[in-house]
């Protein structure tokens, strides 16, 4: 079983509508929790940390549920420039050690 | 601008052939890692790095082998390619405060035929 788990997707949204996505992690010893964002052919970039009590960021809201190990990601009014790929990842060791799950593939229609 | 560079996009070995990837941040980040990306199986450690001339295993290290003599420069070193090793290898770096931000460079794919 891996240790970040994801529907791979896709997902096709409306352009305007609202898409949500969870992640699941195994390893009960992860401290921190992240969503990255990944546009083809590109490298991974940081999208938002994710905190216990659940965190937004303009159009993006993440939570954490410790008790069943998922996170999840809400993006809000959803736009063509957020088709992409998005990283679930779960971190032990104070952070340095970080556990990638396989992505969640998002794309946003007209 | 935060910047990590790898030094070839692309390339193409013959299996056997030794392979050097090397990467350069120039934030003076302590960390610097190494994974590789594969469709379905996401990204995985091979190697990581916290400090100059220290080097730990990831989850997959088999086959590969890591050199950190500067801190801005860490490289990944395949001793014998094998096809099992094409894949995206993306090298990334973090401060020791760990945010939990990685920054990544651009990625070298390789392909062993």
């Amino acid at each position: 079983r891996k240790e970040v788990e994801q529907d791979p997707g896709p997902f096709n949204v409306p352009e305007g509508a609202t898409v949500a996505f969870n992640c699941t992690y195994s390893n009960s010893a992860s401290q921190s929790f992240f969503w990255y964002r990944q546009d083809c052919r590109k490298e991974p970039k940081l999208l938002m940390s994710v905190y216990s009590s659940g965190n937004e960021d303009g159009r993006f809201t993440a939570q954490l549920n410790r008790a069943s190990q998922y996170i999840s990601l809400l993006i809000r009014d959803s736009k063509l420039s957020d088709s992409a790929t998005y990283l679930c990842v779960a971190g032990r060791d104070a952070g340095n050690k970080l556990t990638f799950g396989g992505g969640t593939r998002v794309l946003v229609k007209p | 601008d935060v910047k990590v560079t790898q030094s070839s996009r692309y390339l193409v070995k013959r299996t056997g052939e030794k392979v050097f990837l090397e990467c350069v941040q120039d934030m003076d980040h302590e960390n610097m890692f190494w994974y590789r990306q594969d469709p379905g199986l996401g990204l995985r450690l091979i190697y990581f790095s916290y400090d100059v001339k220290m080097k730990e295993k990831g989850d997959i290290p088999e086959g590969y082998s890591v050199s950190r003599e500067k801190k801005e420069r860490f490289s990944l070193i395949l001793e014998s390619a094998s096809t099992n090793q094409t894949s995206m290898y993306l090298c990334a770096s973090s401060t020791s405060d760990s945010t939990g931000e990685l920054f990544f460079g651009e990625g070298s794919r390789l392909t062993v035929l």
